[in-house]
């Protein structure tokens, strides 16, 4: 089976201000990704990054960056410098290797940067 | 990038009306999409595995008459939510993978459907 928690139900933040929003991720599969979407008070999906389990490198794109652990099974996603655009539900994702490769959601991180 | 279409956007529905949503890859085939439904400030739960040219793989718990799925061609599925009541107001999303990209491709979804039955 697999898991993904999302410990941080909403996040406040200052404009400015750095934030991490954390992930906890379960599974049995030895290959393995892992994503984090962003959805706006909009609705959509927006795909912002994914990860294979047997990369392990931290990413930057931007303010944004991703610390992947696979000792702890984190894959923490970082925003510095927080805009008030950024003010979005934040979801960490896991898909198995296999199969039909279904998606588990984490339970969303609402992140609200104020100005 | 790749282009997930989700009609309609926004639907209201009398109680008993049966609603169909449609989901079109737009610039790629995609063999297997994704529904899943979404509850105000929840995660999105997956409902059920759409396959081109086979049934609906559904989720336990995921009604099969009542939320009716065809994958009739590689570039579109529909959901059907069938006699509707307001308990199945929702977000209803699609998503879909390209079938020829790499293992390791995101989903890409689409924006989604409001669904309110009243």
């Amino acid at each position: 089976a697999q898991k993904v928690t999302q410990a941080q139900t909403e996040i406040s933040v200052v404009e400015k201000e750095d934030v991490t929003l954390d992930c906890v991720y379960e599974t049995r599969d030895t290959t393995y990704y892992l994503f984090w979407y962003k959805q706006p008070p909009s609705g959509e999906l927006v795909f912002l990054i994914r990860r294979n389990s047997f990369d392990e490198q931290n990413e930057i794109s931007g303010r944004y960056s991703w610390n992947f652990q696979k000792s702890t099974s984190s894959f923490n996603f970082t925003i510095t410098a927080s805009q008030v655009v950024d003010s979005a539900v934040y979801f960490c994702a896991l898909r198995s290797g296999g199969g039909y490769q279904k998606v588990t959601f984490g339970t969303g991180t609402k992140l609200q940067v104020i100005p | 990038g790749a282009v997930v279409s989700q009609h309609p956007s926004r639907v209201i529905c009398k109680s008993g009306t049966s609603v169909k949503i449609e989901c079109r890859s737009l610039d790629f085939q995609a063999t297997t999409m994704f529904w899943y439904r979404q509850f105000p400030k929840q995660s999105l739960m997956l409902m059920a595995t759409s396959n081109e040219g086979s049934k609906a793989t559904y989720e336990q718990g995921v009604e099969k008459d009542k939320f009716l799925i065809n994958h009739a061609s590689l570039t579109l599925s529909t959901l059907t939510v069938t006699s509707a009541h307001p308990e199945d107001s929702s977000f209803y999303i699609c998503s879909a993978r390209d079938a020829s990209g790499r293992d390791n491709s995101p989903l890409h979804f689409g924006n989604g459907t409001r669904l309110t039955v009243t």
